[in-house]
């Protein structure tokens, strides 16, 4: 079974561009969530998607967005991209529910922004 | 809000010694409590769980008891190799307020010398 898959696992951007990561859940698997990751904060939540609709969302600018197709995939877009965005995003699926749901993570997205 | 507080490290061990590494929390609800290890350049692997009071996760060698009057989620190992080296990260899930996010403590790093 495969795991969860992140594209790219590097990315280097400029200040005030925009990106797009993508993040391919295990076969199943109805929940995407994601995560910034950065030495300073800590792993912070960002969003959740559940069958294409945004079920949770975390205290980050509205620069920040993310969709989720009919497949399950799910793509997290940083717009005008700042120094301080620099981080690991990391993306987690689980089936979606209950106390004994457990979320498998990808390797991360290392964005670099210079 | 929900919170997760554990000791910040580094943890610097020698090859068998026993580990501990300090987690607490603080939960409006009744939540689900979980430890997670990232490894150098990968994403977080769930390492143990537990769902309710007193139960015991344990998983490779490493156990941890839901304590629900301490309010602690302690992970503990009797004998550490030098594979254990990771960043391990408590986290919990307030799965009774709905299908919340992982809150995640700001991890611990181990490293464990031959």
């Amino acid at each position: 079974k495969a795991g969860v898959t992140q594209t790219p696992r590097y990315l280097i951007k400029t200040r005030g561009q925009q990106v797009t990561l993508s993040c391919s859940p295990i076969s199943g698997h109805r929940s995407v969530s994601w995560y910034q990751q950065t030495p300073g904060q800590g792993l912070q939540f960002l969003f959740e998607y559940f069958s294409e609709t945004q079920r949770n969302k975390g205290n980050f600018p509205g620069r920040f967005s993310g969709r989720q197709f009919s497949n399950s995939r799910s793509e997290m877009n940083v717009s005008t991209l700042e120094l301080g965005d620099s981080a690991l995003y990391l993306c987690a699926s689980s089936l979606g529910g209950g106390r004994n749901t457990e979320a498998f993570f990808g390797q991360g997205t290392r964005l670099t922004v210079v | 809000g929900d919170s997760v507080t554990q000791m910040e490290g580094p943890v610097t061990l020698s090859e068998e010694a026993f580990l501990t590494i300090n987690c607490t929390y603080t939960a409006t609800g009744y939540p689900s409590l979980f430890w997670y290890v990232q490894y150098p350049g990968e994403g977080l692997q769930l390492l143990l769980k537990a769902t309710k009071a007193d139960d015991k996760g344990s998983n490779k060698g490493f156990e941890a008891t839901y304590r629900k009057e301490t309010t602690s989620f302690h992970l503990e190992k009797g004998s550490v190799q030098v594979s254990d080296s990771a960043v391990y990260f408590c986290a919990l899930s307030d799965t009774n307020s709905g299908n919340t996010p992982l809150v995640f403590g700001k991890g611990t790093r181990l490293s464990v010398i031959a």
